[in-house]
């Protein structure tokens, strides 16, 4: 079985501070990560994944996140963020060595970035 | 189109009637899925197509819903007898084959249930 936790359900963050949204998982192999980010009443964009190799990936609109497989996390990161970063965040991992093909999300985590 | 399209965009309906869905995937997306969004939730995983076949239905809830793609592209999820607990949005999504790739979302079909 794979699974997601977000576990927090809103992140407020000053505009131009560093943002953080966490995520662990759980998956009996190894995981495929991604970040999605939803606005209101539209579909879910993608915004980075983790297949293999380096542990810090680097995705749209300078967004990061830092693969920790010790600690099974996959957190979301960026430096600086901005008013309109404000969304819907979502976490989902796939299991390579599993049968399953679709992806698992957690529960999401509003982000607000504060003026 | 250049992404995955859901039709309707809303959809009100009373309780009990039949309700069909319809994705149009990514030109060239063999795979295919659809999820359920209630609010204040992640999307939750309810069928995938690889091709025409339903590789994994095990997200469906009850044999109220069924889905098809009968040409290998575009597909409709169907609810029978609608229940005012299936009211959600209905994600679609597609990706380019069996691989890693990230899955390309629709903007939702919103049902309600009356």
């Amino acid at each position: 079985a794979q699974s997601v936790a977000q576990p927090e359900d809103q992140v407020n963050v000053a505009e131009g501070n560093p943002l953080t949204v966490k995520c662990t998982y759980s998956v009996s192999g190894n995981p495929y990560l991604f970040w999605y980010v939803q606005y209101p009443n539209r579909g879910l964009q993608f915004l980075l994944k983790y297949i293999t190799g380096d542990n810090l990936v680097k995705g749209s609109y300078g967004f990061e996140a830092e693969f920790n497989k010790s600690q099974t996390s996959f957190h979301l990161k960026k430096p600086s963020a901005l008013v309109s970063d404000s969304a819907l965040y979502f976490c989902a991992v796939r299991d390579y060595q599993g049968s399953a093909r679709q992806l698992t999300f957690g529960s999401g985590t509003q982000l607000t970035v504060l003026p | 189109g250049a992404g995955v399209s859901q039709t309707p965009s809303n959809k009100v309906t009373e309780k009990g009637k039949y309700v069909e869905l319809r994705c149009d995937p990514i030109s060239g997306h063999t795979a295919l899925y659809w999820y359920r969004q209630s609010l204040g939730q992640g999307p939750e995983f309810l069928i995938y197509f690889q091709g025409t076949g339903a590789a994994d239905d095990s997200g469906l809830p009850n044999d109220r819903f069924f889905a098809v793609r009968p040409e290998g592209s575009v597909s409709t999820l169907k609810i029978q007898r609608t229940e005012r607990g299936d009211s959600a949005v209905y994600l679609c999504a597609s990706s380019a084959g069996q691989g890693p790739g990230e899955l390309f979302f629709g903007e939702g079909s919103r049902l309600t249930v009356l």
